[in-house]
Order: structure tokens, then C-alpha cells, then sequence
């Protein structure tokens, strides 16, 4: 029953290598987020799609890289992976156009790069 | 450009006290929503309350109000009656109409004693 449900939810590894995080709403929303939540708490966009099309992209680099097989799900696969990629990856959704919606975010994933 | 102030790092209360977490926010564009999420120790983001730009009335929602001045650009939270269960992190954050991202403030961690 959960909304917004992402995996997994902790992620431990090395420098150099590459993983991924899953994500799929079914909320019905066609616009999907990746947040990223620095050691201090901040949260900023990395990217939004809608209807598996991107809108933002906010000059994250580009060993980061989104994908979205159906307006229900948006992955993040990641490369290369370095130690300042460690924070908590947060997926979210909302419905476009509807400005009075909130964002519903998964639970978060926390990465730790070694 | 847009932006979200939350000046108080960190904030107490004493139980069945009501508190005030500051927010102002930056904007050019008429036309905006503004949120308030909390993040407790789990780590997972709840939605508490929005207010839309143009609504008349401040939002509430149980204990949780919303006091919005507009002129002052300020859209504060308000937890009446706190309880040990509030403790956590509280964040600010603004969608500017018919964009697809939230902007969030840096946050303030409430801590509420008996």
C-alpha cells in the first residue's frame, strides 16, 4: 500500500563502482523527483520527469543518470560512484499541474560510498 | 530567483506548549504554493500543511496552522499544544506555479521535553 515506495533503502559501497535505485509510485501521478539530501540536511532536486519525459535536470553530473520506464517508475543509476556521493537519495511524486499538491516522497535511500 | 529562509536552526518547546518555526521565501512570480513538511529520526518526509498564494484564509490542519503573510513574504508554522512526537526536523518549502520542483529551505530541528 505504500505510495511511494523506493529500494533499497540502504546502500553501502566502494568508490568506482556503480548501482542503482528503483522507484514506483502508485499514486497515479505523472511527475516523478529525485531529491538528494546532503549530510546537513539539505534537500535539492536532482531531476523531474513527466510521463517518462525529463523537465529538470539541475546540473547534477552526468555519472547520474535517470530513467524512466513508465510514468510509475524513475530509476537513478549512478557510476563511478565517489565518496561525495554519500546522502540520502529521496524519489517523490505529484500530479503536474495541480499546484495546491503536495509531493509524496519515499522513505529515502541512504547511500555510503567507502 | 527563487528561494526559502528558515533562520532557526534548531528550536524547544515543552511539551503542551504551542511553537512558531519561522519560514520566508523569495519570490518574483505571483503565483506559488507554500509547504511544510516534517522529517523525523526514521527519516521518511510527511507532508503537514500548504497554503496557495492566493488563498485568503491561513491554512490549517489540526494542530498544525500556517500563518501567511504575504507582504512579509513569511509563511510560518504553528504547532499548538506540542507533543513529544513532534520532535524531528521541520522544512519549508515553495512551488512556484506550473514549475515541477519544490524548493526547500534549510530546516529547523524542533526538539520537544517534558
Amino acid at each position: 500500500d505504500t505510495a511511494v515506495s523506493q529500494t533499497p533503502k540502504y546502500l553501502v559501497t566502494q568508490m568506482g563502482n556503480d548501482k542503482s535505485i528503483k522507484c514506483e509510485q502508485n499514486l497515479g501521478h505523472d511527475t516523478m523527483y529525485w531529491y538528494k539530501q546532503d549530510s546537513k540536511k539539505f534537500l535539492k532536486i536532482m531531476f523531474s520527469y513527466n510521463n517518462k519525459e525529463l523537465i529538470i535536470n539541475e546540473t547534477v553530473p552526468n555519472r547520474f543518470s535517470p530513467k524512466s520506464p513508465d510514468k510509475a517508475h524513475l530509476n537513478l543509476h549512478i557510476n563511478s560512484l565517489e565518496l561525495g556521493d554519500s546522502a540520502v537519495y529521496f524519489c517523490a511524486s505529484s500530479q503536474r499541474g495541480r499546484d495546491n499538491t503536495e509531493a509524496f516522497f519515499g522513505q529515502g535511500t541512504r547511500l555510503t560510498v567507502v | 530567483a527563487q528561494k526559502i529562509t528558515q533562520t532557526q536552526p534548531g528550536m524547544f518547546v515543552q511539551e503542551k506548549e504551542a511553537v512558531t518555526l519561522d519560514c520566508t521565501y523569495d519570490t518574483s512570480d505571483q503565483s506559488y504554493g507554500l509547504f511544510w513538511y516534517k522529517q523525523p529520526s526514521s527519516g521518511e518526509m510527511i507532508f503537514l500543511i500548504y497554503q496557495g498564494s492566493y488563498d485568503e484564509q491561513n491554512a490549517t490542519e489540526g494542530r498544525y496552522s500556517l500563518n501567511f503573510q504575504k507582504a512579509r513574504k513569511s509563511a510560518n508554522l504553528v504547532i499548538s499544544a506540542s507533543q513529544l512526537g513532534d520532535s524531528a526536523m521541520y522544512f519549508c518549502a515553495m512551488r512556484v506555479w506550473n514549475t515541477d520542483k519544490l524548493i526547500f529551505g534549510t530546516g529547523t530541528r524542533l526538539q520537544v521535553f517534558p
